[in-house]
């Protein structure tokens, strides 16, 4: 069974930073992109990020592009989100999702993590 | 503003069927065969009912089924059961740049 669990979310100030992990069990990890999808509270489902399998392959929105990084280590089977810069606006759950080919879809989700910025 | 669009809500009687729309461009829906539609209750994770327009994972009912036209995709749910009430969301690779996209999601009542 796929089991991904997140963490690390929290009440960080603006223009601050945080880094969020996931956990991912129950399939093979490396063979596998994966990807960050946000939620702001109460609205609808914003995609993020996606990383490779191998890790060398990334993508960004645009409203995180050079704020937010993925990355993930494939002998740990976890991955990561390193928020920098953090804005108002990216209060939200994160949901980590095991994305299935490179054009998707998110055939798995976690439980999400809340992250809330504001001073 | 989202990407694609869907209608706020939608609503049918048990044992009824209810279609939601969604709408992009020649850039996303369109343009490609990887529409998938996500179905989330209140305070839970999203979860995968179809993939590449029509597929459904293991485990989901065949009440649910999925369909595209031109920039429109559409999921049908047949036999409206109570906890079908939820909201549902479309998604659609969009290629190199924006990777992938979702509509706003339509709320479903089930009357």
């Amino acid at each position: 069974e796929v089991q991904l669990l997140e963490s690390g979310g929290g009440l960080v100030q603006p223009g601050g930073s945080l880094r969020l992990s996931c956990a991912a069990s129950g399939f093979t990890f490396i063979s596998y992109a994966m990807s960050w999808v946000r939620q702001a509270p109460g609205k609808g489902l914003e995609w993020v990020s996606v990383i490779s399998g191998s890790g060398g392959t990334t993508y960004y929105a645009d409203s995180v592009k050079g704020r937010l990084t993925i990355s993930r280590d494939n002998s740990k089977n976890t991955l990561y989100l390193q928020m920098n810069s953090l804005r108002a606006e990216d209060t939200a759950i994160y949901y980590c999702a095991k994305t299935n080919s490179g054009y998707g879809p998110f055939d798995s989700w976690g439980q999400g993590t809340l992250v809330t910025v504001s001073s | 503003q989202s990407a694609l669009t869907q209608p706020p809500s939608a609503s049918g009687s048990p044992g009824q069927s209810v279609t939601i729309s969604c709408t992009g461009t020649s850039s996303d829906v369109g343009g490609y065969n990887f529409v998938s539609w996500y179905q989330q209750h209140p305070g839970k994770a999203p979860k995968l009912l179809i993939y590449e327009v029509n597929k459904r994972p293991s485990g989901v009912p065949d009440r649910f089924s999925g369909s595209k036209s031109g920039n429109t995709a559409s999921l049908t749910v047949s036999g409206l059961q109570a906890e079908d009430d939820a909201d549902y969301y479309c998604s659609s690779y969009a290629g190199s740049n924006n990777r992938y996209v979702f509509g706003a999601g339509t709320k479903v009542t089930v009357l």
